[in-house]
């Protein structure tokens, strides 16, 4: 079946790189996501990777993807106190659904 | 572009009572997907559409819950009859087709059953 498992709550300083990690279970996993979620708010996304790349970089995010251990992390770089949300990591199954699945959310909290 | 429609924002209503959650999906997407947030579960999937017709549903919790999606430019999430542990933020997001990248999340309906 498919799981996605992140862990709940990580505190960064201000300047300093944050770091999210995401594990999934599907190996047939096409894509998988990075969205952020705002007080109130719904999901934004932020930045994908396609599962034969291994890693993306967008301005201040890279994505680090080990298909071999199906470990998905986020990393943040000169953190701000505006990058204070949930982040979401989700997979798209393969097959016929094309489902998303989500994990359970980190917290992050970045202090000044 | 509006974006993904919710209805209502927000809605408390009594134990028993039948609850009607709305979406308005982006105009030309062709995906729509129904998801529950807690904080004990997190974003599980209620229920997902591909052009107006249901291809999973497996996530729905049980027979109270039921969703439509009579056109593809509506679709409804019903509990009928509610209860308190129902409460809840649900979303809607919908994705240009099976093929794309990225599902747009509306701002969610934010459910209390008292």
């Amino acid at each position: 079946g498919e799981d996605v498992e992140q862990s709940l709550f990580l505190s960064v300083r201000e300047g300093d790189s944050s770091v999210i990690n995401c594990t999934y279970t599907d190996s047939s996993s096409t894509y998988l996501y990075w969205y952020k979620q705002e007080p109130g708010a719904g999901l934004q996304l932020l930045t994908y990777i396609f599962s034969n790349m291994d890693m993306k970089q967008d301005q201040r995010l890279t994505v680090l993807l080990n298909k071999k251990d199906k470990h998905l992390s986020l990393r943040i770089a000169d953190t701000q106190t505006g990058d204070s949300a949930i982040y979401f990591c989700a997979e798209r199954g393969g097959g016929a659904t094309n489902k998303l699945i989500f994990g359970t959310g980190t917290l992050l909290a970045v202090q000044p | 572009d509006a974006g993904v429609i919710q209805s209502p924002r927000h809605e408390v209503t009594e134990m028993g009572q039948e609850v009607t959650l709305r979406c308005k999906p982006i105009s030309g997407h062709n995906s729509l997907f129904w998801y529950r947030q807690t904080m004990m579960r997190g974003l599980e999937l209620l229920i997902y559409f591909n052009n107006n017709v249901p291809i999973d549903d497996s996530g729905m919790p049980e027979d109270r819950f039921s969703a439509k999606m009579p056109n593809a430019s509506f679709s409804t999430l019903k509990i009928q009859p509610s209860e308190p542990r129902d409460s809840a933020v649900y979303f809607c997001a919908s994705r240009p087709g099976a093929a794309n990248t990225e599902a747009f999340f509306g701002q969610g309906t934010r459910l209390t059953v008292v």
